[in-house]
């Protein structure tokens, strides 16, 4: 199946410092990237779509100037994480669609566990 | 985007065969279903997707009714390796294969 990598696969950071988190679709073009948050115990949670040429949108409750997300190619979304704290430690997943000819499958990155201090 | 209903954990032994039906009432015309399999800090994994009546690759079985109100995984013979949550998700090609993520089934296999 396709391929999707994640950069770094985890980061610790002082507070108040950004991180920036990359998600690479190696074997397939991605028009299409999605960001999810994943904290202890829960499920994945939407942060936002990555749309590439155009501006990521973001799912209610999710602040797009606390984390910004850029798709500048058809195989690279990054996702930074501005001003971090505390808080915002948690485990971070892409992923990035396939929809080219009849292919409609979701492929997710390995995570990136991010702890800020 | 459709809500979908798993069961929240499972226990089962080496070498049984597990199902974990999923419902899924709301399913558009235009939605996939997908699973996935999730371990511990990582991202999930693709299993299997369909649409209607059955798909099988070489690790799973989907069952999907006519309605398509709802979709049965199934697992042959699992091993402990196969302890993970599982996610069931439906989805729309148009909208880019966006997907929510329910609550998931915490599967556990026993010794």
């Amino acid at each position: 199946g396709a391929v999707v990598s994640q950069h770094p696969s985890w980061v610790i950071c002082k507070s108040g410092t950004s991180v920036k988190i990359e998600c690479r679709s190696l074997d397939f073009q991605a028009t299409t990237m999605f960001w999810y948050r994943q904290f202890p115990k829960q499920s994945l949670m939407l942060m936002a779509t990555s749309n590439e040429g155009s501006k990521a949108t973001y799912e209610q409750g999710v602040e797009k100037d606390k984390f910004l997300i850029n798709h500048a190619s058809l195989t690279l979304s990054t996702l930074t994480v501005t001003s971090a704290h505390p808080e915002d430690s948690s485990f971070y997943i892409c992923s990035a669609s396939d929809t080219s000819g009849s292919k409609k499958t979701q492929y997710f990155g390995p995570g990136t566990r991010l702890l800020v201090l | 985007l459709a809500k979908t209903t798993q069961p929240i954990s499972m226990d089962s032994y080496e070498g049984q065969e597990v199902n974990i039906t999923c419902s899924h009432n709301n399913i558009a015309t235009n939605d996939y279903i997908t699973w996935y399999q999730q371990f511990p800090s990582q991202g999930p994994r693709f299993i299997i997707q369909g649409y209607k009546t059955k798909v099988t690759n070489e690790v799973a079985s989907l069952f999907i009714p006519a309605d398509r109100k709802s979709s049965t995984l199934s697992l042959p013979r699992v091993s402990l390796s196969d302890t993970a949550v599982y996610y069931c998700l439906v989805g729309d090609k148009a909208a880019g294969n966006k997907l929510t993520f329910g609550g998931g089934t915490r599967v556990l296999v026993k010794p």
